[in-house]
């Protein structure tokens, strides 16, 4: 049982290149979650998922597109990278049905726009 | 809508002493209250969370917190404090949005520093 898992834990991107970062859970969550975290700023939701085939935004969403083909995995995308996206990049997961459960957070992707 | 505020960025502690690290809270319906800690390089990790009745909830590596409806407060509290507790902790808060789904909001995060 690996938990949720991020791939990949680097990346250096230039602006204007695009790039998918993935999140995989297999504890059979139904919610998953996209957060980027900056000094100062805490975490903040980007994308989020209550199933299979469903998205919505979180709190600064622009920039980022997401997607959940299967229930196991959520893809966060750049499609044109800017510098002020630089941050550490974390996905979470949580089983679902009960507001009061517990999330689950992968270890993180450092992500540098030069 | 609902915000939650950890007004310490640092909080230094010498080792065997007790430790505080404060959260308060503000939503517009019954909370369900949260506290993570992140070591360096790595996610979140879930100590203890307040959902309802007792107001004092017991967490993991014997951190325990307090809920204060009065104050709207949630402190996260140990009698005695290690080196290894040195981390950087979250308080969240999670309250039903009016699509009916449950969002998390965190807050920026207060850095504890035990000293030996």
């Amino acid at each position: 049982n690996a938990g949720v898992t991020q791939t990949p834990k680097f990346r250096v991107l230039k602006t204007g290149q695009s790039m998918t970062l993935l999140c995989a859970q297999d504890m059979n969550h139904e919610y998953m979650y996209w957060y980027r975290q900056d000094p100062g700023m805490g975490l903040r939701l980007i994308h989020y998922s209550v199933g299979e085939g469903t998205t919505a935004k979180g709190e600064v969403p622009d920039g980022y597109n997401v997607s959940r083909l299967k229930k196991q995995n959520f893809l966060l995308g750049l499609e044109s990278a800017a510098p002020s996206q630089t941050s550490v990049y974390f996905c979470a997961s949580r089983r679902g049905g009960a507001s009061t459960d517990t999330q689950y957070f992968g270890p993180g992707t450092r992500l540098t726009v030069l | 809508a609902q915000s939650v505020a950890q007004p310490e960025d640092q909080v230094n502690v010498a080792e065997g002493n007790p430790l505080t690290v404060k959260c308060t809270y503000s939503v517009s319906g019954n909370p369900y209250l949260f506290w993570y800690v992140q070591y360096p390089n790595r996610g979140l990790q879930f100590l203890l969370k307040y959902i309802t009745g007792d107001n004092l909830v017991k967490g993991s590596y014997g951190f325990e917190a307090e809920f204060n409806k009065s104050q709207t407060s949630f402190h996260l509290k140990k009698p005695s404090a290690l080196v290894s507790d040195s981390a950087l902790y979250f308080c969240a808060v999670r309250v039903r949005q009016s699509g009916g789904s449950y969002i998390p909001t965190f807050g920026r995060g207060t850095s504890l520093i035990v000293h030996p």
